[in-house]
Order: C-alpha cells, then sequence, then structure tokens
C-alpha cells in the first residue's frame, strides 16, 4: 500500500542553524501538507502547498518557515534559523484532491530536537 | 473560528470493555468534514475514518463505531471489546470547507490506555 515517506526520523540541530525536513508524498496525490506536533501536545496545521505554491498558511508558519517542491517526488520543510520551541514531531500528509481531498494520509513524522 | 474539544484526556479501561471517545466541535461552516485519527506509541498517525456534515448515518467498522450528532456537535467514536492494542491517543480532526481549505484542526486527544 502507497505510504507518505519522510527522513530523517529525529534530527537534532543547534539553535541558530537551519534545517530541511524531507517528506515523499504518495506518488498520485497533489496536496501537501505539513503539520507539527509538540510533545504531549495537539497536532497543529502549519501549511497546504497545492501547485507548486502555497494555498493556506497558519500564524505558525513565519518567515523562518519555506517550503518546497524541488522535484517531482520530495516536498520539504525549512526552517532557517532553529529556536527551542521549534522542537517537535514534523509530519507531512498528502491528499489525492477531488472528492479525496480531505483524506488526509500522513507520514511517520520527523522528530526535531533543537539544543 | 473552528474549535475540536476532546474533553476527556486520558481513559483507562480493562480488556474487553467497551470506551466511547467523546468529540465536540464548533464550527460556523455549514459544509465540513470531521475525523478520527489514532495516535499509537510508535508515533504515526493512522486515519480511522471520514464524515461529512451531510451524512449523519452512523457507521461501524468492525469493533469501531462512529455517532455523528449534528445537533449537539458531537462526532463520537466507541470502541466495542476494547483490546490491549487499541492503546494509543485518540484525536479528532475538524475541516471546515468553506472558510479554511482542507486544513485539519486537531483536537487535544484522548490517551486510551487498555489494560489486560
Amino acid at each position: 500500500e502507497p505510504e507518505v515517506t519522510q527522513t530523517p526520523s529525529h534530527q537534532v540541530t543547534q539553535m541558530g542553524q537551519e534545517v530541511i525536513l524531507r517528506c515523499v508524498p504518495i506518488s498520485n496525490h497533489l496536496y501537501f501538507y505539513w503539520y507539527r506536533q509538540i510533545l504531549g501536545q495537539k497536532v497543529e496545521f502549519l501549511v497546504s502547498f497545492y501547485n507548486n505554491e502555497i494555498s493556506e498558511k497558519s500564524e505558525i508558519f513565519d518567515d523562518q518557515f519555506s517550503v518546497e517542491r524541488p522535484d517531482g517526488s520530495n516536498f520539504t520543510l525549512k526552517i532557517r534559523s532553529t529556536k527551542l520551541e521549534d522542537s517537535a514531531m514534523y509530519f507531512c500528509a498528502s491528499s489525492e484532491g477531488g472528492t479525496a481531498l480531505f483524506e488526509q494520509y500522513f507520514g511517520p513524522g520527523t522528530r526535531l530536537t533543537v539544543t | 473560528a473552528q474549535k475540536v474539544t476532546q474533553a476527556q484526556t486520558e481513559i483507562s479501561v480493562v480488556e474487553k470493555e467497551d470506551v466511547t471517545l467523546d468529540c465536540v466541535y464548533e464550527t460556523r461552516d455549514t459544509t465540513y468534514y470531521l475525523f478520527w485519527y489514532k495516535q499509537p506509541p510508535s508515533g504515526e498517525l493512522v486515519f480511522l475514518i471520514r464524515r461529512n456534515s451531510f451524512d449523519e448515518q452512523n457507521e461501524i467498522s468492525g469493533r469501531y463505531s462512529w455517532n455523528f450528532q449534528k445537533s449537539t456537535s458531537s462526532f463520537n467514536f466507541t470502541i466495542t471489546a476494547s483490546q490491549v492494542v487499541d492503546s494509543a491517543v485518540y484525536f479528532c480532526a475538524l475541516s471546515e470547507m468553506e472558510t479554511s481549505g482542507s486544513r485539519l484542526t486537531f483536537g487535544e486527544g484522548t490517551q486510551l490506555t487498555v489494560n489486560p
């Protein structure tokens, strides 16, 4: 069964460093998302992406965040200058669109630890 | 504004008991979707069900069932004859088609522990 994959599974970085989290969505999916979950808290929406541009973003997704689909398979989230409060699990999700737009499939997550 | 409330932070049951997880939502949209996701200890998010606002039929899938009531803005999830493998955090989520596209707004989650 097709699945969303994410790499790395765990990333440790120092405050102020740039990180790139990578995702490979399901191949025929057209809508891509990033969510984050601070340890022990709920899952929060960051951004959605369609047709090579951001379609929605939350107030969390400020100028230090960016997303990109550099090729036909990868979808990346970049954090330019990490802060301690960026430590969280980051989930990528994708959906097919159309009648299945609202059926989002999540990847296993990347745990980001900022020290 | 949209909001999802899962008032039960933690529930602990003994295996084979039935358990109901509550979810109450707020929205001004007339068209929206509701979801349940399971997050086992390994951390991934597993899609369980999607229900649109025009379909109030209850659904049963094996030991799982969902009760959607628009009159009380609730979308409750029942596990019948619970098993240890059901232990996880369960999230209810809402997506408003009219005002916020396809983003999911999650509740705080309910930690379910099923003891042998």
